[in-house]
């Protein structure tokens, strides 16, 4: 099985930008691992910020962004806020079956 | 308003069996995919299996294939897991999600394998 990774953690400061990563152990992740990435804060269920590499759902706030940057998939987020304080998880899909990376916790500060 | 709501986690023993259930409403459950995700406590989430939406195709984890089938009712707007002999690294929150353009996802279901 394929095995995904991101960064553990990442510290952004309140208005700055910081870019999260999504590898693939297979070699470069591309439109076709139909990268999502999703958000998680302590005691909720996850939420779905980016699917299909770019798409945003209506509630994935404007400052979020998702791509392909480097062999891997990125998820951008220009004018970090208090609230963007939390575990982001992204998911590949292998031919039908799906791995997620393990997650980076992202603290604003 | 859209609603996920999970049901059917508890607590089995080991080699026990367990069918958990989503009920959706708020949105077209028959045109979707649907994934079942579960988070052990205090780690991350792991993907657990997909259906596509008219239920011909499914897949597994590695981890669960065999023990573990994914199904749905459109009918009912319901999607289920059922599951069996069930070990104590199955411990975990199971949430199901709409994949794709949907992107919701429940409230999550505890289960708890232990004798």
């Amino acid at each position: 099985q394929a095995v995904v990774t991101q960064e553990p953690s990442l510290t952004v400061s309140p208005g700055g930008t910081v870019t999260l990563t999504c590898g693939s152990s297979t070699g470069a992740v591309t439109s076709g691992h139909y990268p999502y990435w999703f958000q998680q804060k302590p005691g909720q269920a996850p939420r779905t910020l980016i699917y299909d590499t770019s798409n945003k759902h209506s509630w994935t706030p404007a400052r979020f962004s998702g791509s392909l940057l480097g062999g891997k998939a990125a998820l951008t987020l220009s004018g970090a806020q208090p609230e963007d304080d939390a575990e982001y998880y992204c998911l590949l899909s292998y031919s039908g079956t799906r791995v997620f990376g393990g997650g980076t916790k992202l603290t604003v500060l | 308003e859209v609603q996920l709501v999970e049901s059917g986690g508890g607590l089995v023993q080991p080699g026990g069996s367990l069918r958990l259930s989503c009920a959706a409403s708020g949105f077209t459950f028959r045109g979707y995919w649907m994934n079942w995700v579960r988070q052990a406590p205090g780690k991350g989430l792991v993907w657990v299996s997909r259906i596509n939406s008219d239920g011909s195709s499914t897949t597994y984890a590695d981890s669960v294939k065999g023990r573990f089938t994914i199904s749905r009712d459109d009918a009912k707007n319901t999607l289920f897991l059922q599951m069996s002999s069930l070990r104590a690294e199955d411990t975990a929150v199971y949430y199901c999600a709409v994949a794709g353009s949907g992107g919701y996802w429940g409230q999550g279901t505890l289960v708890t394998v232990s004798s």
